[in-house]
Protein backbone atom coordinates (compact mmCIF):
# COMPACT_ATOMS: atom_id res chain seq x y z
CA UNK A 1 0.00 0.00 0.00
CA UNK A 2 1.60 3.42 -1.50
CA UNK A 3 0.62 6.15 1.15
CA UNK A 4 1.94 8.93 0.22
CA UNK A 5 2.32 9.86 -3.16
CA UNK A 6 5.31 12.85 -4.11
CA UNK A 7 4.93 14.87 -6.99
CA UNK A 8 6.87 15.25 -9.68
CA UNK A 9 8.49 12.25 -9.81
CA UNK A 10 11.60 13.58 -12.17
CA UNK A 11 13.04 17.00 -11.90
CA UNK A 12 15.63 18.59 -13.68
CA UNK A 13 16.75 22.31 -13.29
CA UNK A 14 19.61 24.32 -13.94
CA UNK A 15 21.89 25.59 -11.17
CA UNK A 16 20.25 28.67 -9.32
CA UNK A 17 16.68 28.05 -10.04
CA UNK A 18 14.31 27.36 -7.29
CA UNK A 19 11.94 23.81 -7.14
CA UNK A 20 9.40 22.24 -4.75
CA UNK A 21 8.97 19.06 -4.17
CA UNK A 22 5.23 17.98 -2.84
CA UNK A 23 4.34 14.86 -0.54
CA UNK A 24 0.44 14.06 0.06
CA UNK A 25 -1.30 11.57 1.52
CA UNK A 26 -4.96 10.65 2.21
CA UNK A 27 -4.68 9.37 5.76
CA UNK A 28 -3.15 11.66 8.80
CA UNK A 29 0.52 11.76 10.38
CA UNK A 30 1.66 11.79 13.36
CA UNK A 31 4.87 13.21 11.83
CA UNK A 32 6.39 13.48 8.15
CA UNK A 33 10.02 13.32 7.68
CA UNK A 34 12.25 13.65 5.16
CA UNK A 35 14.97 12.17 3.50
CA UNK A 36 17.89 12.16 0.79
CA UNK A 37 19.15 9.00 -0.88
CA UNK A 38 22.15 9.05 -3.05
CA UNK A 39 22.39 6.09 -5.60
CA UNK A 40 23.14 2.44 -3.68
CA UNK A 41 23.20 3.87 -0.52
CA UNK A 42 20.70 3.92 2.91
CA UNK A 43 18.33 7.33 3.12
CA UNK A 44 19.71 9.87 5.66
CA UNK A 45 17.28 12.13 7.19
CA UNK A 46 17.28 15.97 6.44
CA UNK A 47 14.23 16.93 8.83
CA UNK A 48 11.26 15.63 10.65
CA UNK A 49 8.22 18.05 11.01
CA UNK A 50 5.47 17.15 13.94
CA UNK A 51 3.36 19.83 14.41
CA UNK A 52 0.51 20.72 12.03
CA UNK A 53 1.43 23.87 9.84
CA UNK A 54 5.02 23.80 11.55
CA UNK A 55 7.80 24.95 8.79
CA UNK A 56 11.59 24.23 9.27
CA UNK A 57 14.72 25.54 7.70
CA UNK A 58 17.74 23.83 7.35
CA UNK A 59 20.31 26.43 4.77
CA UNK A 60 18.58 26.74 1.35
CA UNK A 61 15.97 24.18 1.90
CA UNK A 62 12.15 25.05 3.64
CA UNK A 63 9.85 22.19 4.77
CA UNK A 64 6.37 22.49 5.72
CA UNK A 65 4.14 20.18 7.17
CA UNK A 66 0.58 20.64 6.21
CA UNK A 67 -2.13 22.08 8.58
CA UNK A 68 -4.26 19.07 8.56
CA UNK A 69 -0.63 16.78 8.61
CA UNK A 70 -1.58 15.20 5.65
CA UNK A 71 0.81 16.30 3.12
CA UNK A 72 4.33 18.32 3.33
CA UNK A 73 6.19 20.28 1.04
CA UNK A 74 10.11 20.72 0.18
CA UNK A 75 11.63 23.97 -1.07
CA UNK A 76 14.84 24.27 -2.08
CA UNK A 77 16.20 27.52 -3.39
CA UNK A 78 19.13 28.49 -4.86
CA UNK A 79 19.27 24.62 -6.38
CA UNK A 80 23.16 23.98 -6.19
CA UNK A 81 24.56 20.31 -8.44
CA UNK A 82 25.50 18.93 -4.80
CA UNK A 83 21.33 19.38 -4.16
CA UNK A 84 21.36 16.24 -6.70
CA UNK A 85 19.66 12.97 -5.21
CA UNK A 86 16.38 11.26 -4.49
CA UNK A 87 14.35 12.81 -1.85
CA UNK A 88 11.69 11.00 0.26
CA UNK A 89 9.34 11.83 2.06
CA UNK A 90 7.99 9.15 5.36
CA UNK A 91 5.55 8.76 7.75
CA UNK A 92 4.10 6.40 9.95
CA UNK A 93 -0.21 6.57 11.24
CA UNK A 94 -0.24 8.20 14.51
CA UNK A 95 0.66 5.72 17.44
CA UNK A 96 1.80 2.79 14.86
CA UNK A 97 5.48 1.52 14.74
CA UNK A 98 5.43 1.01 10.48
CA UNK A 99 6.97 3.80 8.11
CA UNK A 100 6.20 4.12 4.63
CA UNK A 101 8.17 6.39 2.06
CA UNK A 102 7.19 8.09 -0.63
CA UNK A 103 7.04 7.39 -4.24
CA UNK A 104 10.28 9.85 -4.04
CA UNK A 105 11.44 12.85 -6.60
CA UNK A 106 14.30 12.49 -8.47
CA UNK A 107 16.16 15.91 -8.53
CA UNK A 108 18.82 16.57 -11.16
CA UNK A 109 20.70 20.14 -11.09
CA UNK A 110 22.77 21.07 -14.20
CA UNK A 111 25.68 23.69 -13.26
CA UNK B 1 27.30 4.61 18.85
CA UNK B 2 24.48 2.57 17.36
CA UNK B 3 25.44 0.57 13.57
CA UNK B 4 23.43 -1.54 11.30
CA UNK B 5 24.96 -3.68 9.24
CA UNK B 6 23.61 -5.71 6.17
CA UNK B 7 24.86 -8.28 3.81
CA UNK B 8 25.69 -9.01 1.46
CA UNK B 9 26.16 -5.61 -0.56
CA UNK B 10 25.48 -7.91 -3.87
CA UNK B 11 23.99 -11.00 -4.86
CA UNK B 12 23.18 -12.77 -7.93
CA UNK B 13 21.12 -15.79 -7.92
CA UNK B 14 18.95 -18.01 -10.36
CA UNK B 15 15.05 -18.04 -10.56
CA UNK B 16 13.89 -20.86 -8.03
CA UNK B 17 16.68 -20.35 -5.78
CA UNK B 18 16.50 -19.82 -2.03
CA UNK B 19 17.41 -16.37 -0.88
CA UNK B 20 18.52 -15.19 2.91
CA UNK B 21 19.74 -11.53 3.45
CA UNK B 22 21.07 -10.72 7.07
CA UNK B 23 20.83 -7.46 9.38
CA UNK B 24 22.08 -6.82 12.66
CA UNK B 25 21.77 -3.69 15.04
CA UNK B 26 24.43 -2.94 16.72
CA UNK B 27 24.24 -0.62 20.21
CA UNK B 28 20.83 0.02 21.37
CA UNK B 29 18.37 -2.82 22.47
CA UNK B 30 14.96 -3.53 21.38
CA UNK B 31 14.56 -1.69 18.44
CA UNK B 32 11.89 -1.47 15.38
CA UNK B 33 13.36 -3.49 12.75
CA UNK B 34 12.09 -2.89 8.92
CA UNK B 35 12.59 -4.79 6.03
CA UNK B 36 12.10 -2.42 2.59
CA UNK B 37 12.55 -3.09 -1.31
CA UNK B 38 13.39 -0.21 -4.01
CA UNK B 39 12.99 -0.35 -7.08
CA UNK B 40 15.79 1.58 -9.57
CA UNK B 41 14.75 5.60 -8.63
CA UNK B 42 11.77 5.11 -6.83
CA UNK B 43 10.81 4.96 -2.97
CA UNK B 44 10.70 2.25 -0.75
CA UNK B 45 8.42 -0.20 -0.42
CA UNK B 46 7.78 -1.41 3.26
CA UNK B 47 7.83 -5.47 3.08
CA UNK B 48 7.87 -6.26 7.22
CA UNK B 49 8.86 -4.58 10.31
CA UNK B 50 9.10 -6.47 13.70
CA UNK B 51 8.67 -4.36 17.26
CA UNK B 52 10.45 -7.33 19.05
CA UNK B 53 11.80 -11.07 18.62
CA UNK B 54 9.38 -13.26 16.59
CA UNK B 55 7.06 -10.38 16.39
CA UNK B 56 6.37 -9.71 12.13
CA UNK B 57 4.16 -7.53 10.26
CA UNK B 58 4.01 -8.68 6.89
CA UNK B 59 2.81 -4.86 4.52
CA UNK B 60 2.96 -6.60 1.02
CA UNK B 61 1.71 -10.42 0.67
CA UNK B 62 4.68 -11.89 -1.91
CA UNK B 63 7.34 -14.22 -2.02
CA UNK B 64 9.46 -13.27 0.96
CA UNK B 65 9.05 -13.67 4.37
CA UNK B 66 10.69 -12.14 7.46
CA UNK B 67 12.39 -13.73 10.60
CA UNK B 68 13.65 -12.24 14.06
CA UNK B 69 15.22 -14.61 16.00
CA UNK B 70 17.56 -12.64 18.15
CA UNK B 71 16.48 -8.55 19.52
CA UNK B 72 19.06 -7.48 16.83
CA UNK B 73 18.99 -9.97 14.00
CA UNK B 74 16.68 -9.13 11.39
CA UNK B 75 16.34 -11.85 8.00
CA UNK B 76 14.47 -11.94 4.72
CA UNK B 77 13.84 -15.01 3.27
CA UNK B 78 12.87 -16.90 0.38
CA UNK B 79 11.97 -20.40 -0.69
CA UNK B 80 12.08 -19.57 -4.31
CA UNK B 81 13.11 -16.03 -5.82
CA UNK B 82 10.85 -14.66 -8.84
CA UNK B 83 12.35 -12.47 -11.70
CA UNK B 84 10.08 -9.84 -9.70
CA UNK B 85 12.24 -10.44 -6.52
CA UNK B 86 15.23 -8.33 -7.95
CA UNK B 87 16.10 -4.94 -6.69
CA UNK B 88 17.48 -3.10 -3.53
CA UNK B 89 16.97 -4.03 -0.17
CA UNK B 90 17.27 -2.21 2.88
CA UNK B 91 17.09 -2.85 6.35
CA UNK B 92 16.50 -0.14 8.88
CA UNK B 93 15.93 0.41 12.53
CA UNK B 94 14.16 2.80 14.69
CA UNK B 95 13.98 3.17 18.43
CA UNK B 96 11.04 1.72 19.77
CA UNK B 97 8.29 3.70 21.20
CA UNK B 98 9.68 6.96 19.70
CA UNK B 99 7.90 6.86 16.46
CA UNK B 100 8.87 10.23 15.43
CA UNK B 101 12.47 9.34 15.25
CA UNK B 102 15.02 8.65 12.22
CA UNK B 103 14.91 5.68 10.11
CA UNK B 104 18.73 4.25 10.67
CA UNK B 105 19.29 2.60 7.14
CA UNK B 106 22.04 -0.11 6.62
CA UNK B 107 24.23 0.15 3.03
CA UNK B 108 21.44 -2.20 1.35
CA UNK B 109 21.97 -5.24 -0.57
CA UNK B 110 21.57 -5.39 -4.90
CA UNK B 111 19.78 -8.60 -5.91
CA UNK B 112 19.36 -9.52 -9.46
CA UNK B 113 17.58 -12.84 -9.68
CA UNK B 114 18.64 -14.28 -13.34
Amino acid sequence: TQLLEQSPQFLSIQEGENLTVYCNSSSVFSSLQWYRQEPGEGPVLLVTVVTGGEVKKLKRLTFQFGDARKDSSLHITAAQPGDTGLYLCAGGPTGANNLFFGTGTRLTVIP
Amino acid sequence: SQTIHQWPATLVQPVGSPLSLECTVEGTSNPNLYWYRQAAGRGLQLLFYSVGIGQISSEVPQNLSASRPQDRQFILSSKKLLLSDSGFYLCAWRPRNRLDTEAFFGQGTRLTVV
